[in-house]
């Protein structure tokens, strides 16, 4: 069964610091694994897009990784600011014919405090 | 960011009625979905469109129908509101290649069913 669990679910860190999410995954066949953003009461927003071959890509201060060998993902936060309180979403791509067949994890939930 | 908005953004209704969801995009995408956000769940897929009068079922179809009669338009349709379908709903347009196309979200709609 496809699957993508989140780790943990919910953080709170103050401003400034660091964090770093966690997304492992079992998804056959594998496409590409996404981040999204989502802020209380508005649609995912689209952070970072990895393929197979892709070991880190940033936006920002985000930095994903993925290590397709070992099905895990992290999503790090650098220099966390008030505005980045929001739901993040791991999202797996598994390769499908006719449609972007997409397993979306249950979210972490990050507060950033002053 | 692609536009892409969804009426109405909230909707009371009793059980037994029925109920219709827009959304409407400007991208001239092909591809939109319809998914359903619930606590503790990942977004699960009700219904998928790769065109004009082409759509097909997701993994949460059951009670749920959809149309697509032009390119910017996707209707999600309850045709006989249950509890259960209390939800969150949440359209998406995708644009480039089936698999590694960016999908942008609309902001969603907050259905109740008493």
């Amino acid at each position: 069964k496809n699957q993508v669990e989140q780790s943990p679910q919910s953080l709170i860190i103050l401003e400034g610091k660091n964090c770093t999410l966690q997304c492992n995954y079992t998804v056959s066949p594998f496409s590409n694994l996404r981040w999204y953003k989502q802020d209380t009461g508005r649609g995912p927003v689209s952070l970072t897009i990895m393929t197979f071959s892709e070991n880190t890509k940033s936006n920002g201060r985000y930095t994903a990784t993925l290590d397709a060998d070992t099905k895990q993902s992290s999503l790090h936060i650098t220099a966390s600011q008030l505005s980045d309180s929001a739901s993040y979403i791991c999202v797996v791509s598994a390769a499908s014919g006719g449609y972007n067949k997409l397993i979306f994890g249950a979210g972490t939930r990050l507060a950033v405090h002053p | 960011d692609a536009g892409i908005t969804q009426s109405p953004r909230h909707k009371v209704t009793e059980t037994g009625t029925p109920v219709t969801l827009r959304c409407h995009q400007t991208e001239n995408h092909r591809y939109m979905y319809w998914y359903r956000q619930d606590p503790g769940h990942g977004l699960r897929l009700i219904h998928y469109s790769y065109g004009v009068k082409d759509t097909d079922k997701g993994e949460v179809s059951d009670g749920y129908s959809v149309s697509r009669s032009k390119t910017e338009d996707f209707l999600l349709t309850l045709e006989s509101a249950t509890s259960s379908q209390t939800s969150v709903y949440f359209c998406a347009s995708q644009t480039g290649e089936v698999n590694t196309g960016e999908l942008f979200f609309g902001e969603g709609s907050r259905l109740t069913v008493l």
